[in-house]
């Protein structure tokens, strides 16, 4: 069965530090990778999407970056963090069946 | 796009009752559409999933319906119980492309 691992599960960075939070899947090949944000109290923002290695697609302007560096493993990072990147930060994948499964989410606060 | 407010929508239902939460979708291109179960600090949970060409799918206590002309989704649960107090998320799959875009959410509170 397919499983999706992300962490850590929460972070606590200082403002100008650099982020990197990895997000791996297993049991499935070629997914369909997401990250998303996700402000308190609020819904869900896509911020990047990717169908394979090292295809990105952004879908805001912001402080982060996505990279594909295996079929599987999907990484948001971040040079320089800040106040504004706090939040639950939430990886999603699919396959051929359309069906969204998301990972259990990192929650980042930036103090 | 992101969902607008701090403030979640709530819906409080009496154990037992039925439950419905509404969703607007926003693209004409949308042909795919899940709800999902959000639990404070985890993951959303897939729940009920329907495609464009269905009116209605039913599952264990949960139905979705579909109004394409009016752009509209429902999720009804029924015999609401503590368990199904959670924030859901109905999400739409734009066709041709792997976006799910997310409605603001709607928080259910069950009460005992």
């Amino acid at each position: 069965s397919q499983t999706i691992h992300q962490w850590p599960a929460t972070l606590v960075q200082p403002v100008g530090s650099p982020l990197s939070l990895e997000c791996t899947v297993e049991g499935t090949s070629n997914p369909n990778l997401y990250w998303y944000r996700q402000a308190a109290g609020r819904g869900l923002q896509l911020l990047f999407y990717s169908v394979g290695i090292g295809q990105i697609s952004s879908e805001v302007p912001q402080n982060l970056s996505a990279s594909r560096p295996q079929d599987r493993q999907f990484i948001l990072s971040s040079k320089k963090l800040l106040l504004s990147d706090s939040g639950f930060y939430l990886c999603a994948w699919c396959s051929g069946a359309l069906r969204a499964f998301f990972g259990q989410g990192t929650r980042l606060t930036v103090v | 796009g992101e969902s607008v407010g701090l403030h979640l929508p709530t819906l409080s239902v009496q154990e037992g009752d039925n439950s419905i939460i509404n969703c607007a979708y926003s693209n004409s291109a949308s042909d795919y559409f899940i709800w999902y179960k959000q639990e404070s600090g985890k993951g959303p949970q897939f729940i009920i999933d329907i495609r464009s060409n269905m009116g209605k799918r039913q599952g264990q206590r949960v139905t979705v319906l579909l109004n394409k002309t009016v752009k509209h989704l429902s999720l009804q649960i029924a015999a609401t119980q503590p368990g199904d107090s959670a924030v859901y998320f109905c999400a739409e799959n734009i066709s041709g492309t792997y976006k799910y875009i997310f409605g603001t959410g709607t928080r259910l509170k069950v009460l005992a």
